[in-house]
């Protein structure tokens, strides 16, 4: 079954410095996004993506934050100038459709620690 | 601004038993999906079932099923003939029509016991 991919399954990353989270989102879907979850926390919603561009976004997705899609595959989530607030479970997901009832289908998450 | 509560902390349940996840949530849009996913201790996170705010009947998905009130606002998540595999994390989420963004709840902490 297909399925969404994100590397690297865990970062360390000095306080201060940019860190770039990788996803492969299932081939056929449309629409891609990012969440994250703070140990301990909820699942709290980052970002969403569509036609190359962002369709919605958060609170949390501020000027620290983008997204890209480089090429046909990729969906990457880059954090400048990182915090050590922004320690976290990222999970990228992607859905086929705007189907009410399309679901989203997450990675594995990357854990980020921000020292 | 969407809501969504679940009240349950942490639950055991015995092998071959049913158990039921609460779930409440609090929209003043009209039209909405709920949905449920698993989290087993390895993080990842699996979608299990969909309920659509104007579907009719509840949702079912093998051993899964959604006992969607909505006047109560509720989409509590049954399992049944529970297996030590269930032994996870369980979230409800719901997104509105229009939007892309899931709400999650805080989740509840399902241990099935031999």
């Amino acid at each position: 079954e297909p399925e969404v991919t994100q590397t690297p399954s865990h970062q360390v990353t000095q306080m201060g410095q940019e860190v770039i989270l990788r996803c492969v989102p299932i081939s056929n879907h449309l629409y891609f996004y990012w969440y994250r979850q703070i140990l301990g926390q909820k699942v709290e919603f980052l970002v969403s993506f569509y036609n190359n561009e962002i369709s919605e976004k958060s609170e949390i997705f501020d000027d620290q934050f983008s997204v890209e899609r480089p090429d046909g595959s990729n969906f990457t989530l880059k954090i400048r100038s990182t915090k050590l607030e922004d320690s976290a479970m990222y999970f990228c997901a992607s859905s086929q459709g705007r189907g009410d009832n399309q679901p989203q289908h997450f990675g594995d998450g990357t854990r980020l620690s921000i020292l | 601004a969407q809501k969504i509560t679940q009240t349950q902390p942490g639950m055991f349940v015995q092998e071959k038993e049913a158990v039921t996840l609460d779930c409440t949530y609090d929209t003043s849009d009209p039209s909405y999906g709920l949905f449920w996913y698993k989290q087993p201790s390895s993080g990842e996170m699996i979608f299990l079932i969909y309920q659509g705010s104007y579907d009719q009947q509840n949702a079912t998905e093998g051993r899964y099923s959604l006992n969607f009130q909505k006047a109560r606002k509720s989409a509590n998540l049954v399992i049944s003939a529970s297996q030590l595999g269930d032994s996870a994390m369980y979230f409800c989420a719901m997104r509105v029509t229009g939007r892309r963004a899931l709400t999650f709840g805080s989740g509840t902490r399902l241990q099935v016991q031999p």
